[in-house]
């Protein structure tokens, strides 16, 4: 079974102080790793696909990386409008299976 | 920017009762999808759905649920005796391609209350 863990739950970050979000799998056989930011009462809104270890993608304060075990997601010099869930999810290289596998998301607070 | 749209925005129903939450998809994807987060928990997938008929289907999916595209534009997701563990956000997707090259995009979703 698919599984997807993130950490820390939680992150509160002073503007302008870095860090790096943390999401941890076990796939049979990874097809894409996504990161995608969640707004409170909102849908998920689509970031970054990784698809293979050494892969990184960049869009404005944040990077995605991928190894063959880990994803990070690292946000430099982050605002307070940086402040959202961020989430992790998986898709297998299984035959017709395209469903997306989740973890449960970082909250990070970016405070001014 | 081609978004997914989904109504209505908040459903309160009676236990029992029936529940049609809808579903408009960017208009050139093929491959639509239904996914369901319970308060505080993951967001979990429901069924994926191709060329008018169900691709895959998780075990959450029984035989209360179902899924339609009754015309060009729209995909919706009946309930037909909701629970009240039914209670939950329900977010429509849809991607261009079955696989990992085109993202799935999502809607804002539908706060299901059931009382």
């Amino acid at each position: 079974e698919d599984q997807v863990t993130q950490s820390p739950e939680a992150l509160r970050l002073q503007e302008g102080e870095s860090s790096s979000l943390n999401c941890s799998y076990t796939v049979s056989g990874l097809r894409g790793l996504f990161w995608y930011r969640q707004d409170p009462g909102k849908g998920p809104e689509f970031l970054f696909t990784l698809y293979s270890a050494g892969e990184e993608k960049e869009k404005e304060r944040l990077k995605a990386t991928l190894t063959k075990k880990e994803s990070f997601l690292h946000i430099t010099a982050p605002k307070p409008e940086d402040s959202a869930t961020y989430l992790c999810a998986v898709q297998a290289y299984t035959g017709a299976n395209s469903k997306l596998t989740f973890g449960k998301g970082i909250t990070l607070s970016v405070r001014p | 920017e081609p978004e997914v749209t989904q109504t209505p925005s908040h459903q309160v129903t009676q236990m029992g009762q029936e529940v049609i939450l809808r579903c408009v998809p960017i208009s050139n994807h093929l491959y639509f999808y239904w996914y369901r987060q319970i308060l505080g928990q993951k967001v979990e997938f429901l069924v994926s759905f191709y060329n008018n008929e169900i691709s895959e289907k998780s075990e959450i999916f029984d035989d209360q649920f179902s899924v339609e595209r009754p015309d060009g534009s729209n995909f919706t997701l009946k309930i037909r005796s909701t629970k009240l563990e039914d209670s939950a956000m329900y977010f429509c997707a849809s991607s261009e391609h079955l696989y990992s090259n085109q993202p799935q995009h999502f809607g804002d979703g539908t706060r299901l209350s059931i009382l």
